[in-house]
């Protein structure tokens, strides 16, 4: 089943301990991307991957980072969170990295909590 | 740059009454535009898509859209609304080729509640 399975689904955790979240999508798509929802905003873009090696910010970076050593691979590291990224977290995939008119496909979420 | 408006962060209608979620763009390329569907602890779904072929665009479960260029519009609509509607939609751009402007661009969603 073609999907993008992030871990974990859910998280509380305490202030300045890193944490990797995982995603990981079986679709060979291109492009990946990480979102956060907070109530009343929305989905707001964190980072993004074009490609294998090729990672761009979004609009709220801060205190994030990212890798794509693989295709399949997109993890969001939080090298040291704190209480403001307390969210919901999205990953997210798409087939092509140029043709933005294809949707994006979306994993279940991960909620965060950070003490 | 692109930007997204919903009108109206809660909606709540009757069963079988109408359904319309506004929507409002403003892109500096040919956008391309999407309605989501978020169910309660669950991802995104998509529901429709407008990519600059027919301006009326039908998706799942009865929804359909209408890309209005003129009003910078995308309104969402559903004829009757069922229980199993009941969710937060979200409606995004993107536009252009490869770079940023190929990023989504979500709106801040409408929860839509509907009563029996």
């Amino acid at each position: 089943e073609a999907q993008v399975t992030q871990n974990p689904r859910y998280l509380i955790t305490v202030t300045g301990k890193k944490l990797t979240v995982t995603c990981s999508q079986n679709m060979n798509h291109e492009y990946m991307s990480w979102y956060r929802q907070d109530p009343g905003l929305g989905l707001r873009q964190i980072y993004y991957s074009m490609n294998v090696e090729v990672t761009d910010k979004g609009d709220v970076p801060e205190g994030y980072k990212v890798s794509r050593k693989e295709k399949r691979n997109f993890p969001l590291i939080l090298e040291s969170p704190s209480p403001n990224q307390t969210s919901l977290y999205f990953c997210a995939s798409r087939l092509d990295s140029l043709l933005s008119n294809q949707p994006q496909h979306f994993g279940d979420g991960t909620r965060l909590s950070i003490l | 740059a692109q930007s997204v408006t919903q009108l109206g962060s809660h909606v709540s209608v009757s069963e079988g009454a109408l359904v319309l979620l506004r929507c409002n763009y403003s892109s500096s390329v040919p956008p391309y535009l999407f309605w989501y569907v978020q169910y309660p602890n669950q991802g995104l779904q998509l529901l429709l898509k407008y990519t600059s072929a027919a301006t009326l665009v039908k998706g799942i479960n009865g929804f359909e859209a209408e890309f209005k260029k003129s009003e910078t519009s995308f309104h969402l609509t559903k004829p009757s609304a069922h229980m199993s509607d009941a969710a937060e939609y979200f409606c995004a751009v993107s536009g252009g080729s490869g770079g940023s402007q190929g990023n989504l661009i979500f709106g801040k969603g409408t929860k839509l509640s509907v009563k029996p």
